[in-house]
Order: C-alpha cells, then structure tokens, then sequence
C-alpha cells in the first residue's frame, strides 16, 4: 500500500540553527501538508502546497518556515533559525485532490536544545 | 472560534467489549469528517469517514454515526483488541473551503484492558 515517507525520524538541533524536514509523499498525489503536533496537544495545521506553490498557511508558518518541492518526488519543510519552541512532531501529509482525505506519515520529532 | 472537541480524554474498556468514541464539532460548514488512530510515536492513520449527506457508516469493526441536528460524530469500535488501545482523532473538513485541509479534536485515549 502507498504511504507517506519522512525522514529523518529524529532531528536535534541546536537553538538558531536550520532544519530541513524530508518528505516524500504518495505517488499520484496532489496536494501536499505540513503539520505539526506539540507533546501531548493536539496536531496543527502547517501549510498547504498544490501546484508548487502555497496554497493556505496557519498563523504558525511565519517567515522562519519555508517549503519547497524541489524534484517530482519530495517535499520539504525548512526552518531558518529554530526556536525552542519549535520542538514538536511534524507530520507531512498528501491528498489526491482538495479536500479529500489526507494520509499521514509517520513524522519527524524534532528537539531544539 | 469554531472549533472540532472531544468530549471525554480517556476512555478504558475491557478487551472484548465495545468502545464508543464522542466528538462534537461546532463548524456548521464541515460537510466532511475523518476519525484518525495515532498510536505512540506515530502519524494519524486513517480509520474511517463519512460525508454529511450520510448518517452511518460502517468499515471492518468500526461504525461511525453523524448526526448533524446537534453537530455530534461517534466511533463505535466493536470487539476491541489490544491493537486498538491509542489516541483517537475526529476531523472536519469543510469542502467549500481554502485548501488547509483538517481541523483536528484535541484527542481520545482509548485504553484497552486485558
């Protein structure tokens, strides 16, 4: 069955320092979502990419988060200088077209120390 | 705001029994609901939906009920297994709406006893 690939599983990172989150999603997809998952609240929306452009952002995704569809195949989240509180799961998410179903993978823990 | 809430944080049923999982949505636009399990360290998988021109709907041990008279979701796990036990997410979506895909609850922990 397809699925939804990110990698790394676990990032640290020192504070002010950039991260780039990986994701590859599923194949015949179209729309592609970053979210994000604080300890123990509950998952937030990111941002949406259709079309290789942004299609919707949260107040979360200032201008320290970028992303980037860089080939046919993967899908990108980058934060310029992290925060402490930039310390969550970020799960990357596909859908085949707009609001339908979106499937999950398994996320990046990502800890600024 | 609107917003999409779980009514109770943790449920514990016994292995074998049936589970029922609440959710209320406050968003008289949703048109489109998803449960999600999470299970520890984990993506949302998805378990089942239902689109407001329907009441019911069943899968393979789930049944999910909407009624949208007073904008309540249920999960209805039936014979629960060990394999069940996890974190259990409603989702709204509005499809009229931008492209920010679901608005989650805050969460169910489902614990199943042995």
């Amino acid at each position: 069955e397809p699925e939804v690939t990110q990698t790394p599983s676990h990032q640290v990172t020192q504070m002010g320092q950039e991260v780039i989150l990986r994701c590859v999603p599923i194949s015949n997809h179209l729309y592609f979502y970053w979210y994000r998952q604080i300890l123990g609240q509950k998952v937030e929306f990111l941002v949406s990419f259709y079309n290789n452009e942004i299609s919707e952002k949260s107040e979360i995704f200032d201008d320290q988060f970028s992303v980037e569809r860089p080939d046919g195949s993967n899908f990108t989240l980058k934060i310029r200088s992290t925060k402490l509180e930039d310390s969550a799961m970020y799960f990357c998410a596909s859908s085949w077209a707009i609001n339908e179903k979106l499937f999950f993978g398994s996320g990046t823990q990502l800890s600024v120390l | 705001g609107e917003s999409v809430g779980l009514h109770l944080p943790t449920l514990s049923v016994q292995e074998g029994d049936n589970s029922i999982i609440n959710c209320a949505y406050s968003n008289s636009a949703s048109d489109y609901f998803i449960w999600y399990k999470q299970e520890s360290g984990k993506g949302p998988q998805f378990i089942i939906d239902i689109r407001s021109n329907m009441d019911k709907r069943q899968g393979q041990r789930v049944t999910v009920l909407l009624n949208k008279t007073v904008k309540h979701l249920s999960l209805q796990i039936a014979a629960t297994q060990p394999g069940d036990s996890a974190v259990y997410f409603c989702a709204e979506i509005n499809s009229g709406g931008g492209a920010d895909g679901l608005t989650f609850g805050k969460g169910t922990h489902l614990i199943i006893q042995p």
